[in-house]
């Protein structure tokens, strides 16, 4: 059974802090990892990553994947308080459906950050 | 541009009422999924579908019921609702899987607070 382990679950921290965020994961021929933003509502697409030691950014938003060691960071920096929310991770395994169109996706239970003025 | 809508927003139903959570995308993709998410578990597959007249069941499929009769529609039916049914649900959609190895961005609605009394 495919897993995706994120750390830590919450983490509170003072607005201009650095965090970094992680995920490791144990899935059947893995083939990419996605990471989310959830404020309120929907998750909305942050990164995803399908090589190792390729760093994708967006602005202060970074991420990394490491195929070897089966894991990624997300690295906030210099953050702020619209960056409090719940950053998920999931991560694409086999192919369940032999039409080949089953996404495989498997998610974490996700890492409450919240940031204090 | 709609993306992906869900209906209703909110709901509050007895045990044993019956309802449909309604899912539409304009964007011509293939694959649609319902997932469910409570505190601490994350997001979990109800049921997915690759194209119109294909679903399959995902991780937590028992008490609901799917159909893809239009590549736009993809309805979710709680037949009789139960407490453990109280949930935040998300229909999803993406591109077809086989489009690209690593898999395409999947896009969220902005979900539906269910709860049943």
């Amino acid at each position: 059974e495919d897993k995706v382990v994120q750390s830590p679950l919450s983490l509170v921290v003072h607005e201009g802090d650095t965090v970094t965020l992680n995920c490791s994961y144990e899935v059947t021929n893995f083939r990419s990892l996605l990471w989310y933003k959830q404020e309120k509502k929907a998750p909305t697409f942050l990164f995803m990553l399908t090589s190792s030691g390729i760093e994708k950014k967006s602005g202060r938003l970074s991420s990394i994947l490491d195929k070897k060691e089966l894991f990624s960071i997300l690295n906030i920096t210099a953050t702020q308080t619209g960056d409090s929310a719940v950053y998920l991770c999931a991560v694409r395994g086999s192919y369940m459906y032999s039409g080949g169109g089953a996404d495989g996706l498997t998610f974490g239970k996700g890492t409450h950050l919240i940031i204090q003025p | 541009n709609a993306g992906v809508t869900q209906t209703p927003k909110f709901q509050v139903l007895k045990t044993g009422q019956s309802m449909t959570l309604q899912c539409a995308q304009d964007m011509n993709h293939e694959y649609m999924s319902w997932y469910r998410q409570d505190p601490g578990m994350g997001l979990r597959l109800i049921h997915y579908s690759v194209g119109a007249g294909i679903t399959d069941q995902g991780e937590v499929p028992n008490g609901y019921n799917v159909s893809r009769s239009t590549t736009e529609d993809f309805p979710l039916r709680l037949l009789s609702a139960a407490p453990s049914q109280t949930s935040v649900y998300f229909c999803a959609s993406s591109y077809r899987v086989g489009l690209s190895p690593s898999g395409n961005t999947i896009y969220f609605g902005e979900g539906s607070w269910l709860t049943v009394v």
